[in-house]
């Protein structure tokens, strides 16, 4: 069955460690995003790719990074410089940028630093 | 202002209840309007998608949209406890380069048996 697969599906970071979260989809999706979400504040963007070896920040790059290298991957890093990590991180995809209603979500990892 | 506002609830009914959900939203250049339904610990998925304005119905859920007043529905009849969950809204604006959506703070819905 075609999808998003996220893991892990829990991480512990310990202060001033960079962490890589994974996420691949085998919808042949070209865009893909990744959203942070607290409790009671929605879905946050945080990094988005719209075709391979690009990608655009969100609302809320600060202290993270991504890369494209193929179109079935987008992996999030959590720098040491993000201040406040611990929170619950959704990657999604969608076919095309006409398709709006076509986005998939994975089923997220949760971050905390310990 | 948020672009997109929702009450995060709780919002607590009785099994058979109907059920209301409702957003607000700032940006008129909103066209596709989406509610997603989260289970805890998982992630969104797609319940309803309205384009524009009107209604929408599927089964016991029916969605609608008033661009004048910048505000959406979702109306659940005859609410399950399996029902129970995070509501998110959803929308985006026609022709968005990012082709992003931006979403509402979720209400939380717990149905009782």
């Amino acid at each position: 069955d075609g999808g998003i697969t996220q893991s892990p599906k829990y991480l512990f970071r310990k202060e001033g460690q960079n962490v890589t979260l994974s996420c691949e989809q085998n919808l042949n999706h070209d865009a893909m995003y990744w959203y942070r979400q607290d409790p009671g504040q929605g879905l946050r963007l945080i990094y988005y790719s719209q075709i391979v070896n690009d990608f655009q920040k969100g609302d809320i790059a600060e202290g993270y990074s991504v890369s494209r290298e193929k179109k079935e991957s987008f992996p999030l890093t959590v720098t040491s410089a993000q201040k406040n990590p611990t929170a619950f991180y959704l990657c999604a995809s969608r076919p095309d940028l006409d398709r709006v209603a076509g986005y998939t979500f994975g089923s997220g990892t949760r971050l905390t630093v310990v | 202002q948020k672009e997109v506002e929702q009450d995060p609830g709780p919002l607590s009914v009785p099994e058979g209840a109907i059920v209301s959900l409702n957003c607000t939203y700032s940006n008129s250049a909103f066209q596709y309007f989406m509610w997603y339904r989260q289970y805890s610990r998982k992630g969104p998925e797609l319940l309803m998608y309205t384009y524009s304005s009107g209604n929408k119905e599927d089964g016991r859920f029916t969605a609608q949209v008033d661009k004048s007043s910048k505000y959406i529905s979702l109306f659940i009849r005859d609410s399950q406890p399996s029902d129970s969950a995070t509501y998110l809204c959803a929308m985006s604006a026609r022709g968005s380069t990012l082709g992003r959506l931006y979403f509402g703070r979720g209400t939380q819905l717990t149905v009782w048996p």
